[in-house]
């Protein structure tokens, strides 16, 4: 299994522009989580769905932010339109069920940094 | 209001001896804790965790204690080796919010050879 897979790894966008981060999970994982991370905040979890339908997406920060899971094994993160603000390593995460999750860890992707200028 | 505390932001251990990573929290809600590493450019990845009905979790090299009347945990490495080098981040998660982690900011643990 190739794990979890984030596109693109890097992103270097203007103000104002659409940014779409891609996930793919790994395959029979059903829950999926965004993070972001920063220096000054750490770790924050932004949004989590589980079989497809978001649970809890009171981590994104505005409205500005979407997340979407249009089938079992792949989901985006929008940001329109972006602000510099928005500069982060954006993560997703996913687990076999969220208990397994919570015990015995997510598997994080690689991330994508996204830098707006 | 930070509930997981990492309050070294970086550790230098010589290779062989043992590291040793501390984390302190202060909900007593919290039921399970976790540690992640992390290289640059990578995600962090699960490494250990333990239940807070135990007080200590051992996996090969990684051994992590638990003290709930102090509210503290650490990650213990014996023997540290140079690929330990990477960001420890503990993590915690309460009863009742079966998804919801909550992070420390991190340690950076440097292995000298």
């Amino acid at each position: 299994d190739a794990g979890v897979i984030q596109s693109p790894r890097h992103e270097v966008t203007e103000m104002g522009q659409e940014v779409t981060l891609r996930c793919k999970l790994i395959s029979g994982h059903n829950s999926l989580f965004w993070y972001r991370q920063t220096m000054m905040r750490g770790l924050e979890l932004l949004i989590y769905f589980n079989n497809n339908v978001p649970i809890d997406d009171s981590g994104m920060p505005e409205d500005r932010f979407s997340a979407k899971m249009p089938n079992a094994s792949f989901s985006t993160l929008k940001i329109q339109p972006s602000e510099p603000r928005d500069s982060a390593v954006y993560f997703c995460a996913s687990s076999l069920g969220v208990g397994q999750g919570r015990n015995y860890g997510y598997t994080f992707g690689s991330g994508t940094r996204l830098t707006v200028v | 209001d930070q509930q997981v505390k990492q309050n070294s932001p970086s550790l230098s251990v010589q290779e062989g001896r043992i590291s040793i990573l501390n984390c302190d929290y202060t909900n007593s809600m919290f039921d399970y804790f976790l540690w992640y590493k992390k290289y640059p450019a990578e995600g962090p990845t699960f490494l250990i965790s333990i239940s807070s009905i135990k007080d200590k979790n051992e996996d090969g090299r990684f051994t992590v204690f638990l003290n709930k009347s102090a509210k503290h945990l650490s990650l213990h490495i014996v023997p540290s080796q140079p690929g330990d080098s990477a960001v420890y981040f503990c993590a915690a998660s309460r009863l009742g919010s079966n998804y919801q982690l909550i992070w420390g900011a991190g340690t950076k643990l440097i292995i000298k050879p």
